[in-house]
Parts: C-alpha cells; structure tokens; sequence
C-alpha cells in the first residue's frame, strides 16, 4: 500500500463541479501533485506543488489541500475530462514517491 | 519542445533482462533527474526509481532494491532502465519521466511508455 487513498471511482454531469480526494498522513507535510490519465496514454501532470498549474491545462482544474487531504477540483467538468486522476506524493521519510490508487472519473 | 522518446516493445522470458531506453529532447540533462514509473495492465502507477544525470546518484523504490539499474549517458541525454531476473508480474507499460531538479518532486514531462510483456 502507498499510503495514498482515493476512491476508485466518481462521476460528474457534464458542466458540473467534481472534487477528487487523496487522503494520506505524508500529505501533511509534502506537496501533492496530480495527473490526467486517458486510456492508451502516458499521464498528463495537471497541478503539482502549491496548486500550480502548468502550461496548457484549463483553468477550471485546481488543487487544494487540508491536513492529511488533497484534493483536485474540475469546475465545468467536460466530456474531455474523463479519464483516470492519480495523486502522488512523497512518503512520511521524504522518499520519493508514491502514487494513490487512481480514481475513474466518468462525465455524464 | 520537451520529448522523451522511448525504445520499443519487448517480449521476454521469465528470468530474463529488459533494458528500456529514454531519449530527451528539449530539455537539459542538467536540470533533471529521470525517473521511472511501470504500469501493469489495468492496474495504478508504480514508481520504481529515479537517477540525476549529472551527478550520477540514484535512488530506487524499495520494491525494486537489486533488481533494476538506472543509468544515464548526458552526451546522447539518454537514460536507461535495466529490470533483472524478470517474472510475469513485471508485464507492464514503462514510462520515464522527468523531475525538474531543485524542486517539489513531481513528473513534469513524459515518454509515450514501452510495453514489456514477460511470458514463457
């Protein structure tokens, strides 16, 4: 186990706001960082450190974090949203890494 | 434009090596480490470990201790990933992917994955 968990799998109507969830005792302390993954595809980073964003992902995704739960907001989700959403931090010795479960995201 | 550009599909036996390499373009050797991250079918990532070029350090998930060897050649700014003593539990989709050194740990860019597939 990473330590790092999501729910495997939520769904959003399309236009909607969706909250994915990481939970983790390292979150209190290290950054958490996320990414997109579409099927056939390498993952996409789509926030990473303090909730930065990098260039070229829409606005409408942002991450947040309190005590040991990070969370990726998609406000508007669309249909290009669907996908797999892992997190990944660092563990509570600072070794890098590890990832959550993944959660699928349907858009409905 | 960054570019990680990685080797093709292999087929191994069990207890066999595989040896995936990483090619980037774009980007300088010197202000990345790259890591490794595998992906069985239908199941999460994985990270297996990372290497710094420039220095030549690494660090490996414990899953991994004595079987993977991470390599890195700046001048053809390829890194490479050796998984030794393979089973069937190590069919999965590679991907290398770079960490910007001097910062918070996350994978910025990444290659397109190679499929190793371990079969008798």
């Amino acid at each position: 186990s990473s330590g790092l968990t999501q729910d495997p799998a939520v769904s959003v109507a399309l236009g909607q706001t969706v909250r994915i969830t990481c939970q983790g005792d390292s979150l209190r302390n290290y950054y958490t960082n996320w990414y997109q993954q579409k099927p056939g595809q390498a993952p996409v980073l789509v926030i990473f450190g303090k909730g930065d964003r990098p260039s070229g992902i829409p606005d409408r995704f942002s991450g947040s974090s309190s005590e040991d739960t990070a969370s990726l907001t998609i406000t508007g989700a669309q249909a290009e949203d669907e996908a797999d959403y892992y997190c990944n931090s660092r563990d509570n010795n600072g070794n890098p890494v590890f990832f959550g479960g993944g959660t699928k995201l349907t858009v409905l | 434009q960054v570019q990680l550009v990685q080797s093709g599909a292999e087929v191994k036996k069990p207890g066999s090596s595989v040896m995936v390499s990483c090619k980037a373009s774009g980007v300088s050797f010197d202000s990345y480490a790259i890591n490794w991250v595998r992906q069985a079918p239908g199941q999460g990532l994985e990270y297996m470990g990372g290497i710094i070029p420039i220095f030549g350090t690494t660090d490996y998930a414990q899953k991994f201790q004595g079987r993977v060897a991470l390599t890195a050649d700046g001048s053809s700014s390829t890194a490479y990933m050796e998984l030794r003593n393979l089973r069937s539990e190590d069919t999965a989709v590679y991907y290398c992917a770079t960490v910007p050194l001097y910062s918070t740990v996350y994978f910025d860019y990444w290659g397109q994955g190679t499929l190793v597939t371990v079969s008798s």
